[in-house]
Order: C-alpha cells, then sequence, then structure tokens
C-alpha cells in the first residue's frame, strides 16, 4: 500500500530554531506539493515542484522558507529561523501528473509543528 | 472572491442516514477538477473522490457520490448510509490549472448512533 511518508510526525521547538521537514512522495510519482493547515487560514498551498523542478512557491513567505527536492525521493522544506505564527501542520501531498484523474493528490501525515 | 465555498461549517447525521455535503464552485476555465477529501481526527487526508468537468457521468466511490451540477457550479458529496467512521472534517477541493487545488474551508461531519 503506496503511502506518502513525512517526518517528524510532530516538532516543538522555539523560536529561531531551525525546522526541517521531510517529505518521500509515493514512489512513479512526478508532482509533490507542500501545504500548511491553520485554524485561521485553512489549507494553504505553500509551494510544489514536478518532476524535481520547483515551479510554483508563491505561497511561501520567501525570506525564511525554502523548499527543494534533492531527488525523486526526497522533498524538505525548511524554516529558518521559525517564529511563533509558523505553528501549523505542514502537509506533504504527491501526484502523477498523467493519471487520468489529473490533480488527485495523496497526502501525508503531517508534520505538526509548535513554536514557542 | 472565494473559489470554493462550503457553507455548512457542522453537520450532525444520524447513523445509517444519508447526507449531503454542500460545495460550490467559481471558475472561468472550462477544464477543471472536482475534489473531495476527508479528514478524519487524527489529522491525515483522504482522497475520496474524483469529478472532471468534461465527465457527463457523476462520479462514485463505493458509498460515496458526487452530484455534479455544471450549470449551478456545485460539487456536492452524497455519503450513503453514514457510519460511525464517517465523521470528520470533508474538504472540497478546485483543480483549474495544472495540478494546483484549492480548498474550501471544510464541513465537519458528526454522526449520531
Amino acid at each position: 500500500d503506496a503511502r506518502v511518508t513525512q517526518t517528524p510526525r510532530h516538532k516543538v521547538t522555539e523560536m529561531g530554531q531551525e525546522v526541517t521537514m521531510r517529505c518521500q512522495p509515493i514512489l512513479g510519482h512526478n508532482t509533490v506539493f507542500w501545504y500548511r493547515q491553520t485554524m485561521m487560514q485553512g489549507l494553504e498551498l505553500l509551494a510544489y515542484f514536478r518532476n524535481r523542478a520547483p515551479l510554483d512557491d508563491s505561497g511561501m513567505p520567501k525570506d525564511r522558507f525554502s523548499a527543494e527536492m534533492p531527488d525523486a525521493t526526497l522533498a524538505t522544506l525548511k524554516i529558518q529561523p521559525s517564529e511563533p505564527r509558523d505553528s501549523a501542520v505542514y502537509f506533504c501531498a504527491s501526484g502523477l501528473l498523467a493519471a487520468a484523474r489529473i490533480g488527485t493528490q495523496y497526502f501525508g501525515p503531517g508534520t505538526r509543528l509548535l513554536v514557542l | 472572491a472565494q473559489k470554493i465555498t462550503q457553507t455548512q461549517p457542522g453537520m450532525f447525521v444520524q447513523e445509517k442516514e444519508a447526507v449531503t455535503l454542500d460545495c460550490t464552485y467559481d471558475t472561468s476555465d472550462q477544464s477543471y477538477g472536482l475534489f473531495w477529501y476527508k479528514q478524519p481526527s487524527s489529522g491525515e487526508m483522504i482522497f475520496l473522490i474524483y469529478q472532471g468537468s468534461y465527465d457527463e457521468q457523476n462520479a462514485t466511490e463505493g458509498r460515496y457520490s458526487l452530484n455534479f451540477q455544471k450549470a449551478r457550479k456545485s460539487a456536492n458529496l452524497v455519503i450513503s448510509a453514514s457510519q460511525l467512521g464517517d465523521s470528520a472534517m470533508y474538504f472540497c477541493a478546485m483543480r483549474e490549472q495544472y495540478e494546483k487545488l484549492t480548498f474550501g474551508t471544510g464541513t465537519r461531519l458528526t454522526i449520531i448512533p
């Protein structure tokens, strides 16, 4: 049963610290997405990649957030320095462009981040 | 303007009854996709069902069906014979270009035994 995996599942850190979240997309999927979910803003798209190339990161605060795909099996989202307002659940999702249901995304379990 | 509107913040439904979750959307694209996701209390997002704008028949997946009314721009999710495990947040989403999804604010469904 193929799944998107994310690590860590939970992270508590202090303001100013660097946070790195990792995602392993479903093998064979060529698109990867990073979302943030908060009570106030709901689900927001932060960035997404196709075939490892960044296509859109307009939803991301550029000064502190960065997203990369060093290889096809790993996507990372970094926050440096972290702030309390970054506290949220961060989801990674992957999909396959060639699939009939274009746009269907399969989500990982999320990383619950708390910045104190 | 909201692209995806879910007007029911919360719903309570008796077990075994059918339930309809409302979703309306706004787009000027001819080609788009509509999705429903379920988020149980554990937090994961689970894909339920997909409807393409050119699909003539309503999508069905087991107990889930999507009531697609293109002229009214609505894509309601129907769950037949609800179960206690259906209690969750439900999100409607739309893809307009490439693979970017826009999500609604969600409906919290509670199934009452």
